[in-house]
C-alpha cells in the first residue's frame, strides 16, 4: 500500500505557458501532501506543504503566484507552474503522508518539466 | 548548522561489499528515522523506517539508530549493482520532516 502517482511523468512546454502536475494517493487518504523540486545531482528542495481544504504553506523563496498548489481532496493535489520559463525546468516530486498515521512520506515518481 | 548532515559521497564499492551510509543530526526531538533510495530520474522509494534506537533488519538492509549519539546508519550487505542509487536519510519531529542531502552509491560489478 501507500502508492502515490504523478501525472504527467514528463512534459515539454513553451515559455510563457502554464503547466499543471497532478499528484494522487492511490490507496490511502493523504493528510498532507508535499511538493519538491530537484535539480540534477542535487537533493530535494521542499517547495510547499499542503493540507486538504486549506491553503498551502510555501517555503521561503518560493513564489506563491508562480507555483499554484491546490489540495482539492484527500487524494489529489495539483501544482500549476504559471507562465513557465526555462529556469523552471526541473524534476518536480510530490509526496504524501497517510491520514491518521504517524509514519513517513510516500513519494510519487516525479514529473520532469522542460520549458523551451 | 544543518538539522541533518549526510556525506554526499560519491561512494564506490565492488559488488559484494558491505556498504555503510550515515547521517548525523542535531535535533533531539526527532522521533522517526527513514532511509530512502532514489534512482536517477525517479522519485525516492522508502527503504527503511524506524522509531526507536537499535537495529532493524530487512533482507540485505539494516537500519541502525543511536539516539544518544544522534547518529543513524544504513548497512547494505552483499551489495549489488542494482543498489547503485542515491540514498537519502530523513527524520521527523511532529509534522516536520528533514532530509539529508543524499549519498550517491555506485556498486561496481
Amino acid at each position: 500500500g501507500a502508492v502515490v502517482s504523478q501525472h504527467p511523468s514528463w512534459v515539454i512546454c513553451k515559455s510563457g505557458t502554464s503547466v499543471k502536475i497532478e499528484c494522487r494517493s492511490l490507496d490511502f487518504q493523504a493528510t498532507t501532501m508535499f511538493w519538491y523540486r530537484q535539480f540534477p545531482k542535487q537533493s530535494l528542495m521542499l517547495m510547499a506543504t499542503s493540507n486538504e481544504g486549506s491553503k498551502a504553506t510555501y517555503e521561503q523563496g518560493v513564489e506563491k503566484d508562480k507555483f499554484l498548489i491546490n489540495h482539492a481532496s484527500l487524494t489529489l493535489s495539483t501544482l500549476t507552474v504559471t507562465s513557465a520559463h526555462p529556469e523552471d525546468s526541473s524534476f518536480y516530486i510530490c509526496s504524501a503522508t497517510r491520514r491518521g498515521g504517524t509514519d513517513t512520506q510516500y513519494f510519487g515518481p516525479g514529473t520532469r518539466l522542460t520549458v523551451l | 548548522q544543518k538539522e541533518v548532515e549526510q556525506d554526499p559521497g560519491p561512494l564506490s564499492v565492488p559488488e559484494g561489499a558491505i556498504v555503510s551510509l550515515n547521517c548525523t543530526y542535531s535535533n533531539s526531538a526527532f522521533q522517526y528515522f527513514m532511509w530512502y533510495r532514489q534512482y536517477s530520474r525517479k522519485g525516492p522509494e522508502l527503504l527503511m523506517y524506524t522509531y526507536s534506537s537499535g537495529n532493524k533488519e530487512d533482507g540485505r538492509f539494516t537500519a541502525q539508530v543511536d539516539k544518544s549519539s544522534k547518529y543513524i546508519s544504513l548497512f547494505i550487505r552483499d551489495s549489488q549493482p542494482s543498489d547503485s542509487a542515491t540514498y537519502l536519510c530523513a527524520m521527523r519531529a511532529g509534522n516536520q520532516f528533514y532530509f539529508g542531502t543524499g549519498t550517491s552509491l555506485t556498486v561496481i560489478p
